[in-house]
């Protein structure tokens, strides 16, 4: 089937590691997303990519990185430049279009929890 | 920044009420799209409305969007108890520079009590 599979869906860490959240997509799209999702809030954006070797800081990039390689492939990395890393994150993409965002297609997330 | 924001933050109805959640949003919008997210759980899509619509249907759904106010609702019919979840919009400014991208609102906690 069609879809996002994000992994893992729960991951520690301890302060001071890098970690990395995998995002995998079979839907041929172009646009992926990473937003970070804290407890009783909407989600913020992190970083966004509309082609593959091109992406974009979001609202909240300090302290993590991306890399789109890969069409399928958007891993997003945690560093230890972030202060707050626990939240729960979300990967999305969507078909790319020039003038606005279509339907954005959601994995079922990642807790992170820092130790 | 945030674009949209939802009112009220949490809704409480029996089954069978209709829920009415509101969105209001800050700059001029490609399109207003509502999601549905269970707890714990990835968001789903449930409708897009753009600029130059009014009014859309989908099943047990209405949304409206009025421009000249800078606000959606979402309604929900005949509500069920699966409905519980929290519901968000999220606003497509479009900026061609740098590609377009969503903005979410903190979402309506729905409860729809047996």
């Amino acid at each position: 089937d069609g879809g996002i599979t994000q992994s893992p869906k729960y991951l520690f860490r301890k302060e001071g590691q890098n970690v990395t959240l995998s995002c995998e997509q079979n839907l041929n799209h172009d646009a992926m997303y990473w937003y970070r999702q804290d407890p009783g809030q909407g989600l913020r954006l992190i970083y966004y990519s509309q082609i593959v070797n091109d992406f974009q800081k979001g609202d909240i990039a300090e302290g993590y990185s991306v890399s789109r390689e890969k069409k399928e492939s958007f891993p997003l990395t945690v560093t230890s430049a972030q202060k707050n890393p626990t939240a729960f994150y979300l990967c999305a993409s969507s078909r790319r279009r020039t003038r606005s965002t279509g339907e954005l297609f959601f994995g079922e997330g990642s807790r992170l929890t820092v130790l | 920044s945030q674009q949209g924001e939802e009112d009220p933050q949490a809704l409480s109805i029996q089954e069978g009420e209709n829920a009415t959640m509101n969105c209001s949003y800050k700059t001029s919008i490609n399109n207003l799209q509502w999601y549905r997210q269970n707890s714990g759980r990835g968001l789903v899509h449930l409708i897009l409305i753009r600029s130059n619509e009014r009014e859309k249907h989908s099943g047990r759904l209405r949304v409206t969007l009025d421009t000249s106010k800078k606000s959606s609702s979402l309604l929900i019919t005949a509500s069920r108890a699966a409905d519980t979840a929290s519901y968000f919009c999220a606003t497509d400014a479009g900026e061609e520079t740098s590609g377009s991208r969503l903005t979410f609102g903190e979402g309506t906690q729905l409860t729809v009590n047996p």
